[in-house]
């Protein structure tokens, strides 16, 4: 059975990290093509994707939030972690934690996490 | 940037056939996926590639594609599919992953 399940702080100051873990079970990411992504979603707003980690350590993000994202994983935990810098208001929302599947080479997610709702405010 | 478009709502009655398009340039070589998000609930998968049923997702949700546009078509409407859908899609250069608006399907 997969699960997948997102911790970390409900409630963030503006300009502070958000530090968000997945931790994950009925899978591992040592095994060839598998992953982790996380994917966002603003209240009453749209699905963003933001990040994948796969097996080999290769790492994708967002383009329009790159710089301001990092995505790790600790195999021996079942642990993914994504670290988003300069928290802003506008970055309010729920994050979701999935494992992705393929067609070709191009993602798509299978498995959620039940998501965590970040609340960014002073 | 790569964007999907959605219809921000489909309404329908019960027993009708709803019908949801995403369109996007990149479309015609890219597959298409689409999310079924009930409110408070996270996304699930009930179309992947283009066409293909994940099992335990009912028969009367199908999917297909035409030049830059998929369509998600849920035949005989019934009122647990009020929910939002979103498409999905990759941009080939990243491989980067791409979200459509939602479609808030509304059963009458």
């Amino acid at each position: 059975q997969i699960t997948l399940m997102e911790s970390g702080p409900t409630l963030v100051k503006p300009t502070q990290t958000l530090t968000l873990t997945c931790t994950f079970s009925g899978f591992s990411l040592t095994t060839n093509g598998v992953g982790v992504g996380w994917i966002r979603q603003p209240p009453g707003k749209a699905l963003e994707w933001l990040a994948l980690i796969y097996w080999d350590d290769d790492k994708r993000y967002s383009p329009s939030l790159k710089s301001r994202l990092t995505i790790t994983k600790d195999t021996s935990k079942n642990q993914v972690v994504l670290t988003m810098t300069n928290m802003d208001p506008v970055d309010t929302g729920t994050y979701y934690c999935a494992r992705p599947l393929y067609s070709g080479n191009y993602p798509y997610f299978d498995y959620w996490g039940q998501g965590t709702l970040v609340t960014v405010s002073s | 940037s790569y964007e999907l478009t959605q219809p921000p709502s489909v309404s329908v009655s019960p027993g009708q056939t709803a019908r949801i398009t995403c369109s996007g340039d990149a479309l015609p070589s890219q597959y298409g996926f689409w999310y079924q998000q009930r409110p408070g609930q996270a996304p699930v998968l009930v179309i992947y590639t283009d066409s293909e049923r994940p099992s335990g997702i009912p028969e009367r949700f199908s999917g297909s594609r035409s030049g830059t546009t998929v369509t998600l078509t849920i035949s005989g409407v019934q009122a647990e599919d009020e929910a939002d859908y979103y498409c999905q899609s990759t941009v080939s250069s990243g491989p980067y992953v791409v979200f459509g608006g939602g479609t808030k399907l509304t059963v009458l």
